[in-house]
């Protein structure tokens, strides 16, 4: 099935050492999305690429960076997590054409920071 | 600052009720609005997305859309336990991008 996957699903970290999440789609959307959720917040997007563009939101920490290699792939980083980075990070894909822009999520990774 | 306002609930109704989840937004040039599902501790599910004034229907999901009013609502008619989660309203902002709601918390009893 086509789909959005995320690994890994749960990560933990230490304080302070980096970290790569990753993001891979069969549905072969050229839009791509990274949000970050805490508890019982709304999810808040962080970046996403319009094909090869990068779109970083302004109130984005310089912490957090992303790479998307290819189509199908994009990654992100935490370059140095504190234990306020701890949440929910979602990926999310749409594609250009489709009404509105629709988004599919894939299932999240849980990052927890000791 | 675009904004899109939903009461954080919880929304308690019995099995077989109807649940109105509502939803206000800031941005008047807003074209594009979405309802996803929420389980705890699982992503976001797309169930309804609305685009013109009025309603639109799926199965027991009724998105209502008044732009004038800049308001969206969700309708969920003979609710069932499974459908308790947390229903986040979702506004197409520009470059593709979602602003979301909060959420509003659905708990459905037996």
């Amino acid at each position: 099935d086509a789909m959005v996957i995320q690994n890994p699903r749960y990560q933990v970290t230490q304080f302070g050492k980096p970290v790569t999440l990753s993001c891979s789609q069969t549905l072969n959307h050229n839009v791509m999305y990274w949000y970050q959720q805490k508890s019982s917040q709304a999810p808040k997007l962080l970046f996403h690429y319009y094909d090869k563009d990068f779109n970083n939101e302004a109130d984005t920490p310089d912490n957090f960076q992303s790479r998307r290699p290819n189509t199908s792939f994009c990654f992100l980083d935490i370059r140095s997590p504190g234990l306020g980075d701890a949440a929910m990070y979602l990926c999310a894909t749409s594609r250009e054409g489709i009404p509105g822009y629709e988004q599919y999520f894939g299932p999240g990774t849980r990052l927890t920071v000791t | 600052q675009k904004e899109v306002e939903q009461n954080s609930g919880p929304l308690s109704v019995p099995e077989g009720a109807i649940a109105s989840l509502n939803c206000t937004y800031s941005d008047r040039g807003s074209q594009s609005f979405f309802w996803y599902r929420q389980y705890s501790g699982k992503s976001p599910e797309l169930i309804m997305s609305i685009y013109s004034n009025g309603d639109k229907e799926d199965g027991r999901f009724t998105a209502q859309l008044n732009k004038a009013s800049q308001y969206v609502s969700l309708l969920i008619r003979d609710s069932q336990p499974s459908d308790s989660a947390t229903y986040l309203c979702a506004v197409m902002g520009g470059y593709s991008t979602l602003t979301f709601g909060k959420g509003t918390m659905l708990l459905v009893s037996p």
